[in-house]
């Protein structure tokens, strides 16, 4: 079975730094997907960034990027020049290449301090 | 808004009640999911349809009854519940089941039982 593990229960960072936000999993497999989903205070998630396995070149997404370490099993998000919008629960997830299931980490609550 | 919505978005119901929850996706997808959130826990995947059939159940209590009528409408039929069914349930909805597709989230309807 996979996990994933989100070690930072909160986090809080002034407006216009760069936060990292970190993310380990678990899995026996080979082929699989990771997101970052973003959860707002409003509570609809939205899909921030995904990187799939197979690509060695970390995803980017504006000021959002990834440092994905597949022999760690490493999975960190990175805010740049984050602003007063970023605040939210950050959730890691994984899923194995044919499979619908999602696992969720329990989530970073970011909190960006003006 | 992400083309999936739900509702109610607030419920109370007493443990003898029946309620309904209802998901509709506006996106053309073929997968619809059903999770439930809790504090400090991952999300737990409960349901998930693909084509109006199930295809997975993830061993839910009985107390909860999915009904997937058509590939845009999902509902979650509820009774006799207990206090620790109180959550908030997501609904999220995939092009088809199956990676590497992203999942789109409703905003979730905060359930209490009392």
């Amino acid at each position: 079975a996979q996990t994933v593990t989100q070690s930072q229960p909160e986090m809080s960072v002034q407006e216009a730094e760069t936060v990292t936000l970190s993310c380990t999993y678990d899995t026996s497999e080979n082929n699989y997907y990771l997101f970052w989903y973003k959860q707002p205070p409003s509570r609809q998630m939205i899909l921030v960034i995904r990187q799939e396995a197979y690509k060695q070149q970390n995803a980017t997404e504006n000021r959002f990027s990834v440092n994905f370490q597949k022999a760690a099993k490493s999975f960190s998000l990175k805010i740049s020049d984050s602003q007063l919008g970023d605040t939210a629960m950050y959730f890691c997830a994984f899923v194995g290449f044919g499979n619908e299931k999602l696992t969720f980490g329990t989530g970073t609550r970011l909190t960006i301090i003006p | 808004e992400t083309g999936v919505t739900q509702t109610p978005r607030h419920l109370v119901m007493g443990m003898t009640n029946k309620k309904s929850l209802k998901c509709e996706q506006h996106l053309g997808h073929n997968a619809m999911y059903w999770y439930k959130q809790s504090a400090k826990k991952p999300l737990e995947l409960m349901f998930v349809y693909s084509l109006e059939e199930r295809v997975e159940n993830n061993s839910v209590p009985s107390r909860f009854s999915p009904e997937c009528p058509n590939s845009s409408h999902l509902f979650l039929h509820l009774h006799t519940l207990q206090p620790e069914d109180s959550a908030l349930y997501l609904c999220a909805s995939s092009q088809e089941k199956g990676s590497p597709y992203e999942q789109y989230f409703g905003p979730g309807t905060r359930l209490t039982v009392t």
